[in-house]
């Protein structure tokens, strides 16, 4: 069972057009992560959001985590070829002393020059 | 500083072969996370330590895989033997503590078996 669902799960656009990307869940998170992804590499972490509601910003990047801590969202403004990987989200969920950190289907981004 | 390092980045064997992968994770992080990743089944955690003691290895495929951690800078993870649909990249990870949930990944092996 998928406990992170991103959507869309590929998108190509245009050099300066505006794309949005939503990890979902059904389960609460204390906190959840975004990474990025560039061939041959490892993922990079962007950022962690933690209260519900909130929203941070990387440059042209705009982070949200929802009221209810279940769903986050990830705008890139005037997208460029260099924002083009695999953006990943990421949580940790602890139940019963448990402790699994899971991690979203990804959206696999190309930006065209 | 020096990230997570490991070793190989490329690694290509037969099947029925034992696969070793090497992870020094960075200095100081009390948490190594070993992921497996494909195309079809993204990122899988398959099994994770804290302070050198493996906590969930529920991730781990079957008996072929097992994962060591002599001490806080080291870990592997072996196959044995080795099967073609173990073909993926596998990524180690670290992190300053479990409850510190920003994971930094090394380069990843990627494993080919024939």
């Amino acid at each position: 069972t998928q406990l992170l669902e991103q959507s869309p799960q590929f998108l190509s656009i245009q050099e300066g057009e505006n794309l949005t990307v939503y990890c979902n869940s059904s389960s609460v998170f204390s906190s959840l992560q975004w990474y990025r992804q560039e061939p041959g590499e490892g993922p990079v972490l962007l950022v962690t959001v933690v209260t519900g509601g909130e929203v941070k910003k990387l440059k042209r990047l705009t982070f949200q985590f929802g009221d209810a801590r279940k769903d986050s969202s990830l705008h890139i403004t005037a997208a460029q070829p260099g924002d083009t990987g695999l953006y990943l989200c990421a949580g940790a969920l602890t139940t019963s002393g448990t402790y699994k950190y899971i991690f979203g289907t990804g959206t696999r981004l190309k930006v065209l020059a | 500083d020096a990230g997570v390092i490991q070793s190989p980045r490329h690694e290509v064997t037969e099947m029925g072969q034992e696969v070793t992968l090497r992870c020094k994770p960075i200095s100081g992080h009390n948490s190594l996370f070993w992921y497996r990743q494909t195309m079809m089944r993204g990122l899988e955690l398959l099994i994770y330590f804290n302070n050198n003691v493996p906590i969930d290895d529920s991730g781990m495929p079957e008996d072929r895989f097992s994962a060591k951690m002599p001490n806080a800078s080291f870990s592997t993870l072996k196959i044995q033997p080795s099967e073609p649909r173990d073909s993926a990249v596998y990524f180690c990870a670290s992190s300053l503590s479990l409850a510190g949930v920003e994971q930094f990944f090394g380069p990843g092996t990627r494993l080919t078996v024939l």
